[in-house]
């Protein structure tokens, strides 16, 4: 099992330009949400979903959009990059049984320029 | 407003020290407490975690002390390691709600041999 995959690692965008970060797990988990890490703030929740074709806000999500076609899939689309969302990006999914265990992929380092 | 507090930013301990983290929440629906430890370029992993009916739980040379009326809890790390040696950030969440979970800020914990 590869657990969570990430992709990319490593991103420079010039500000207004638009991507999306991938997310793919294979543990078969129900929920995924998506959190950024930035220095001396923690880890702080952009977007999650419990299922496929469900998703919900998280703490920080003005910028951000999120689909979940698949139990597998769950991207992360910046629509116009702003130096603000300069940050690490991860991703985890965990099992509908909880409380569960986070697992997290290895992050997708940002940089808007 | 940052619902889970943890201090100290950074520690540094001598090899078979103790290295204590501590946290404060605010929102009394929590019910969830996780310790996550994250080395660098990797993502966050679970350490151990505790459920506030119980005020201590220990696995190893790690352990949660959990003081519901304060509204805190700490990691302790008994005889740390040079291998110890990372972030680690403490979280809350209601039960049924891990995948929404609410970090601390991060301990950058160094162990010197």
């Amino acid at each position: 099992n590869a657990g969570v995959t990430q992709t990319p690692k490593f991103q420079v965008l010039k500000t207004g330009q638009s991507m999306t970060l991938q997310c793919a797990q294979d543990m078969n988990h129900e929920y995924m949400s998506w959190y950024r890490q930035d220095p001396g703030m923690g880890l702080r929740l952009i977007h999650y979903s419990v299922g496929a074709g469900i998703t919900d806000q998280g703490e920080v999500p003005n910028g951000y959009n999120v689909s979940r076609s698949t139990t597998e899939d769950f991207p992360l689309r910046l629509l116009s990059a702003a130096p603000s969302q300069t940050s690490v990006y991860f991703c985890a999914s965990n099992p509908r049984t909880g409380p569960g265990e986070l697992f997290f992929g290895e992050g997708s380092r940002l940089t808007v320029l | 407003q940052q619902q889970v507090k943890q201090s100290p930013q950074s520690l540094i301990v001598q090899k078979g020290g103790i290295s204590i983290i501590n946290c404060a929440y605010e929102n009394t629906a929590f019910d969830y407490f996780p310790w996550y430890q994250q080395f660098p370029g990797k993502g966050p992993a679970l350490l151990i975690a505790i459920r506030p009916d119980v005020s201590e739980k220990k696995e190893g040379r790690f352990t949660i002390s959990f003081n519901k009326s304060a509204k805190q809890f700490s990691l302790h790390i008994m005889d740390s390691q040079p291998g110890d040696s990372a972030t680690y950030f403490c979280a809350a969440s209601g039960m049924d709600s891990s995948y929404k979970l609410i970090f601390g800020s991060g301990t950058r914990l160094l162990v010197r041999p």
